[in-house]
């Protein structure tokens, strides 16, 4: 699987929408984009992935540029409890039964 | 979206004992799980790879006598920490695969705090 990097940390003002990148440059055409996000002393909690085209869910938008190389992930209307790390990981679509690696993330701190 | 099911959330214990940590799918069926070590401030590190009907796949430097994995059905996998020493206090995240279509993910417990007096 690619590796990614993203930005050790990042503040978000209340209300504003997060916008967290990551870049992927080495990715492959068969690899998807997934978004996870840990809460201090829970389990991570899956977002979104999507592996071309832009994505939607009730909880956050993935933006995946035209050449694949990087994305970015967007909670429109952050919240204190969205204060987390964030963590982008890319994945064969067909590495059934395999580990998603997960590297340092994102340290979201949204302030009031 | 699908829940996973850990218990206990938190377990602290005499050093020489052994805890065991249960992982349910609770609306689903995971014929893979995994189990994850986390330690403050750093991000999760995968111990090994539980398999129904068939022994797990250890990550490398993972001492499978020490931690010992059972997949036993298709909606639970235990692991137990034999002869807990302070090292071992983690905290430890077990996960399950779904798959729909060409749709794959991971879905999460909420993980267990292991201290070892």
């Amino acid at each position: 699987d690619a590796k990614t990097t993203q930005p050790t940390s990042m503040d978000c003002a209340e209300g504003r929408a997060a916008n967290l990148p990551c870049n992927h440059s080495t990715i492959s055409g068969n690899e998807y984009v997934y978004w996870y996000r840990q809460i201090h002393s829970q389990g991570p909690q899956y977002i979104i992935h999507g592996l071309k085209n832009n994505e939607t869910n009730e909880m956050a938008s993935l933006i995946i540029t035209e050449d694949r190389k990087s994305s970015t992930l967007i909670l429109p209307h952050a919240t204190l409890r969205d204060t987390a790390v964030y963590y982008c990981i890319v994945r064969f679509r067909d590495n059934y039964g395999q580990n998603f690696v997960f590297g340092p993330g994102t340290r979201l701190s949204v302030l009031p | 979206g699908a829940v996973v099911s850990q218990h206990p959330s938190r377990v602290i214990c005499k050093s020489g004992t052994s805890v065991k940590i249960e992982c349910r799918s609770l609306d689903f069926q995971a014929t893979t799980m995994f189990w994850y070590r986390q330690f403050p401030k750093q991000s999760l590190m995968l111990m090994a790879t539980s398999n129904e009907g068939s022994k797990a796949t250890y990550e490398q430097g993972v001492e499978k006598d020490k931690f010992l994995i059972n997949h036993a059905s298709l909606t639970l996998s235990t692991l137990t920490v034999t002869s807990a020493h302070p090292e071992d206090s983690s905290f430890y995240i077990c996960s399950a695969r779904t798959q729909q279509g060409a749709s794959e993910k991971l879905f999460f417990g909420s993980g267990t705090q292991l201290s070892v007096l």
